[in-house]
């Protein structure tokens, strides 16, 4: 009875490497969100993806983010290029369908350091 | 205007107070709202979908009122567990969720 796979729980990256953030999602779920929290603020929306789709990325920055869903596997969050301001904590959400009626089940998190 | 609005407490209540929490969203087309409970800077859980019809699960009732755009929460008998950060979400257009910052509670003893 898995629920939302984040990994890692804890990364840490000097600025320039890249950082890459995996979530599987709850069995039977094919739709992936990803969220991110900064230290003392709320959640914020940055993409929404069905399997090998981009459904919504309004949220996510213009430049060095990127993510995918691919058919097989998790879906990854990269950032590639990591500056100070990165760190924060990143979080998954799957939900059966892409309803917003429904809610949404999280991971634990990863949280990302950057020195 | 922020889309979804708490005040961020923090509400120090005794155990066995009852504490309400507030919280105003702008978009008047979202259809679907939450409260989830954080705790810690740990992964957000799912405390209740609210309905226009409000609904109630134990000790927790969630209220909608859609002309005002307002929703809240209601704890009764509160306990120390219940001490954690109250997200108030707001469904989005394209299935994203829409947090609020969260309103901090603190049961003592």
């Amino acid at each position: 009875n898995a629920g939302v796979m984040q990994n890692p729980r804890h990364l840490v990256r000097r600025r320039g490497q890249e950082a890459r953030l995996r979530c599987s999602p709850m069995k039977g779920h094919s739709h992936v969100y990803w969220y991110r929290q900064l230290p003392e603020e709320g959640l914020k929306f940055m993409v929404y993806l069905q399997k090998e789709n981009i459904i919504d990325e309004s949220g996510m920055p213009k430049e060095r983010f990127s993510a995918e869903f691919p058919k097989e596997g998790p879906s990854i969050l990269r950032i590639q290029q990591v500056v100070r301001g990165d760190s924060a904590a990143y979080f998954c959400a799957s939900s059966p369908q892409g309803l917003g009626n429904q809610p949404q089940h999280f991971g634990d998190g990863t949280r990302l350091s950057i020195l | 205007r922020k889309e979804v609005e708490q005040d961020p407490g923090p509400f120090n209540v005794p155990e066995g107070a009852t504490v309400a929490f507030n919280c105003t969203y702008s978009n008047s087309a979202s259809q679907s709202f939450f409260w989830y409970r954080q705790d810690c800077r740990k992964e957000p859980k799912l405390l209740m979908s609210v309905y226009s019809s409000g609904n109630e699960d134990g000790r927790f009732t969630a209220q909608l009122n859609r002309a005002s755009q307002y929703i809240s929460l209601l704890i009764r008998d509160s306990k120390l567990s219940d001490s954690a950060t109250y997200l108030c979400v707001a469904g989005g257009s394209q299935g994203n969720l829409i947090f609020g910052k969260g309103t901090k509670l603190s049961v003592k003893p």
